[in-house]
């Protein structure tokens, strides 16, 4: 079955510094993955996606991911991380031709100025 | 881009009540829809798959006839939480995949805060 597993509950930067994610998945296909953010009382907007080619992803927000078959990992990160990236940020699989997606647990970010 | 509405955003009822929730895909059609109920700071749970047409599939532990799901027209489906009680109280959240656009990317409604008293 898949899963997704998001090992960071809770995360405190500086605004400025840089940001790292972690996520790790496990399904049985090439998976694919995505990273949505979701601020206070709203609904999930999709930053980046991996289907399949470039194991580097450019998402929007400056945010970028790593796809790691090796691993099971699809890390996002940030070089420079601004006061409105505070927000939760989930990892997810999708489940092939359902369209249903697998999601973590979420990562709480807090950004300190 | 795609956009997909959620009416209404919040919801107070009293406990026994029914409370019904849209998700409107505003510009393009929509064979699929799913609902995700959300508790606070945790993640959110696919509830059900709503089928255009057809019967929506529920997922295990999900009680069908307390969430009732219809979708009836290729770009409206609605969750209606029937005889409503505190412990329904949550965040729920609708998505649909814009296949015409792209196969597996989900948009996401803003989501319905429900509080039963």
């Amino acid at each position: 079955a898949q899963s997704v597993t998001q090992p960071d509950i809770h995360i405190t930067v500086s605004e400025g510094a840089s940001l790292e994610l972690r996520c790790n998945y496990s399904y049985g296909a090439t998976p694919y993955l995505f990273w949505y953010v979701q601020s206070p009382g709203q609904g999930l907007q999709l930053l980046l996606k991996y289907f399949s080619g470039d194991t580097l992803v450019q998402g929007i927000k400056g945010f970028e991911a790593e796809f790691k078959r090796s691993q099971s990992s699809f890390n996002l990160r940030k070089p420079s991380v601004h006061w409105s990236d505070a927000a939760e940020y989930f990892c997810a699989v999708g489940a092939g031709d359902t369209d249903k997606l697998i999601f973590g647990t979420g990562t709480r970010l807090q950004v300190f100025p | 881009g795609a956009v997909v509405s959620q009416h209404p955003s919040r919801v107070i009822c009293k406990s026994g009540t029914s409370v019904k929730i849209e998700c409107r895909s505003l510009d393009f059609q929509a064979t699929t829809m799913f609902w995700y109920r959300q508790f606070p700071k945790q993640s959110l749970m696919l509830m059900a798959t709503s089928n255009e047409g057809s019967k929506a599939t529920y997922e295990q532990g999900v009680e069908k006839d307390k969430f009732l799901i219809n979708h009836a027209s290729l770009t409206l489906s609605t969750l209606t939480v029937t005889s409503a009680h505190p412990e329904d109280s949550s965040f729920y959240i609708c998505s649909a995949p814009n296949r015409a656009a792209a196969k597996n990317i989900q948009y996401f409604g803003a989501g319905t805060r429900l509080s039963v008293l």
